[in-house]
């Protein structure tokens, strides 16, 4: 079974610039997840979907932070603009169930 | 809401030797979960052990396993015959509420000795 994709796996942009991350799924599972995962701390959720909708964007700071699920499939994640703090890496996750979420590889993205 | 703290952020083992991560935790719900993840360098989060809070076994998968305390609201890990590619950021997280967010630690860096 093929596992979480992501896309890209690294990035370095200025800040003020704005970045797209890409997310594939595992084939089925409803749930998908964004997380920020700043170096040395553990992940921090962004914004969790059930399919097409979004559950949870409670930690997303929405106005330079927007994702979207087309279909209920692949997601986006962007941040326009971009500010130094943001430079972190981005893991995507997806689930079948509540007790188990399946993580892709990250993007490391780095603001200068 | 869950808050989790790991409040060892480096470990070490010599090879084949056993360790323990420790990890508490607070919830205010009542069905959660509670998880290891293990990340290698290369930043993959891969699964190591599940325990369901409603079970009073401890979760057992390999050679790892959980001593689970309800009451105390601990979680610790114990990692056996250690292995050089058990050497990893190890996070404790917890999942509950309408979502079954996860919730994690900070980690603690596992270096494994030969």
């Amino acid at each position: 079974e093929a596992g979480v994709a992501q896309s890209p796996r690294y990035k370095i942009i200025e800040k003020r610039q704005s970045v797209a991350f890409w997310c594939n799924p595992i084939s089925g599972h409803a749930t998908l997840y964004w997380y920020q995962q700043i170096l040395g701390q553990g992940p921090k959720l962004l914004i969790q979907f059930q399919n097409n909708g979004v559950v949870d964007d409670s930690q997303l700071p929405k106005d330079r932070f927007s994702a979207e699920r087309l279909k209920g499939v692949d997601s986006t994640l962007k941040i326009q603009p971009a500010k130094l703090e943001d430079s972190a890496v981005y893991l995507c996750a997806s689930s079948l169930t509540v007790y188990e979420q399946y993580f892709g590889p990250g993007t490391r993205l780095t603001v200068t | 809401a869950q808050t989790v703290t790991q409040s060892q952020p480096e470990m070490s083992v010599q090879e084949a030797e056993t360790v323990t991560l420790s990890c508490t935790y607070d919830t205010s719900e009542s069905d959660y979960y509670l998880f290891w993840y293990k990340q290698p360098p290369s930043r993959q989060m891969i699964l190591v052990i599940r325990q369901e809070a409603y079970k009073q076994q401890n979760a057992t998968e390999n050679r790892f396993s959980v001593n689970f305390q309800k009451a105390a609201k601990s979680f610790s890990l114990k990692i056996s015959d250690s292995q050089l590619g058990d050497a990893a950021m190890y996070f404790c997280a917890g999942s509950g509420g309408s979502n079954y967010k996860l919730t994690f630690g900070k980690g603690t860096l596992l270096t494994v000795n030969p």
